[in-house]
């Protein structure tokens, strides 16, 4: 499986300001994805990163508000914009296995607004 | 839209007896996929099972996919501290994402 890591681990930041959290892979992966995880709660799909291409948002999830670049098959980034403490919670990334069916996880990035 | 459930949110064990999640998704799946999420970490895919009416075991850990291919249960006897966290099931979506049940969580009482 493939090894990821995600920075910052995490972060404590004022609202209304920004923050990137960056995911890199050890091996080229064709899908990555962005998830958030409420404290106690199941996984919620934020986006899915293609490289070459735009990501493509879930329902409820916009482009100005969590920006996503993936500049190649080995790294990604998601921006959480204009934070309030609403945003507060774990990101987390994570890329197909070789069957393309599994996920394997980033150690997540834990982002508390104030 | 395409659901899958799962329960109990909650279960509370004395170390040594037996632990069972149960999912059921809405529509057919292709495969389901299940993943330990430990305190303080992040999923860990466990296993997957693909045919109807498979069962797989990892040690103490027995996996099942119904006949229908809708719904699945993981078993864990005799629980130890170690199997602590919560237990996610996941079914296949389009453009292979997946969509996630709510997890149960393993508590094991003091």
């Amino acid at each position: 499986s493939a090894v990821i890591s995600q920075k910052p681990s995490r972060d404590i930041c004022q609202r209304g300001t920004s923050l990137t959290i960056q995911c890199q892979v050890d091996s080229q992966v064709t899908m990555m994805f962005w998830y958030r995880q409420q404290p106690g709660q199941s996984l919620t799909l934020i986006a899915t990163a293609n490289q070459g291409s735009e990501a493509t948002y879930e329902s409820g999830f916009v482009i100005d508000k969590f920006p996503i670049s993936r500049p190649n098959l080995t790294f990604s980034t998601l921006t959480v914009s204009n934070m309030s403490p609403e945003d507060s919670s774990i990101y987390l990334c994570s890329v197909t296995g070789q069957n393309q069916d599994t996920q394997y996880f980033g150690p997540g990035t834990r982002l508390t607004v104030l | 839209g395409q659901q899958v459930m799962q329960i109990p949110q909650y279960q509370h064990v004395q170390e040594g007896e037996d632990f069972t999640t149960y999912c059921n998704s809405s529509t057919t799946l292709s495969n389901i996929q299940w993943y330990k999420q430990r305190p303080g970490g992040h999923p860990v895919f466990l296993i997957q099972l693909v045919k109807s009416g498979e069962v797989k075991k990892q040690k103490r850990l027995t996996f099942q996919f119904g006949e229908a291919k809708k719904n699945s249960s993981l078993h864990i006897t005799a629980t130890q501290t170690t199997d602590v966290g919560t237990y996610f099931c996941a079914g296949p979506r389009s453009n292979y994402q997946l969509i996630w049940g709510a997890g149960t969580k393993l508590i094991i009482k003091p």
